[in-house]
């Protein structure tokens, strides 16, 4: 069954420090698409990313970055000198295909980030 | 671009009442979703529509829970009778096809319900 899991229930950083989310997944499919969000306390989910499997190029947007390992099924996300604004909880997720073609998110547990100043 | 549209985004009942959330997508998205979202959890899907079909309920608890999206357009949640475990925050999101897993899904502010 696909699964995702996200072990870091909560993670406490002092602004300006990295930090590392830590997610991994598990699926049958050999295409599969994965995703993070993150929830503001405002409670929208906002997209972040989208990765596809046949890309394991790492990526790098600003302050994120972003390292998927296929042989580890894990898809790391990395925000450096960390700051207020981003505290919030993080969402890993993949893509499910079922019948019709169609496509649903399987999400993670979620992991709490709080940067103080 | 206006976003996907929730309300109420509080609302507080006793078990055994109904209730009913109310959602207005993006415009021109094709799929909605609804999602079940417990405290200290990922978001669970509920139910998807494509356009006003479902495509998918399987874990939309069937015997309390109904959905509706008529002209494919706005959708209506409703939770008839409530339980204590209903208690959670429910999402609703739109993306613009539905079919391929490259469509972003879009997520509103959500409902919190409290059941007393």
């Amino acid at each position: 069954a696909q699964k995702v899991t996200q072990a870091q229930t909560e993670i406490s950083v002092v602004e300006k420090e990295d930090v590392t989310l830590d997610c991994v997944y598990e699926t049958r499919d050999t295409t599969y698409y994965l995703f993070w969000y993150k929830q503001p306390p405002s409670g929208e989910l906002v997209f972040l990313i989208r990765r596809n499997s046949f890309d394991e190029q790492n990526e790098i947007s600003g302050r994120y970055s972003w390292n998927f390992q296929k042989s580890t099924s894990s898809f790391n996300f990395t925000i450096t000198a960390s700051q207020v604004v981003d505290s919030a909880v993080y969402f890993c997720a993949l893509s499910e295909t079922f019948s019709g073609g169609y496509n649903k998110l399987i999400f993670g547990a979620g992991t709490r980030l709080a940067v103080h100043p | 671009e206006a976003g996907v549209a929730q309300s109420p985004r509080y609302k507080i009942i006793e078990k055994r009442q109904s209730v009913a959330f109310w959602c207005n997508p993006i415009s021109g998205h094709a799929t909605l979703y609804w999602y079940q979202q417990i405290l200290g959890q990922g978001p669970k899907l509920l139910i998807q529509f494509q356009n006003n079909g479902v495509v998918d309920d399987s874990q939309l608890p069937k015997d309390r829970f109904s959905a509706e999206r008529l002209k494919g357009v706005d959708s209506t949640l409703k939770i008839q009778p409530a339980k204590l475990e209903d208690s959670a925050v429910y999402l609703c999101a739109s993306s613009s096809k539905g079919q391929t897993p490259t469509d972003t899904q879009y997520f509103g502010p959500g409902t919190r319900l409290t059941v007393l």
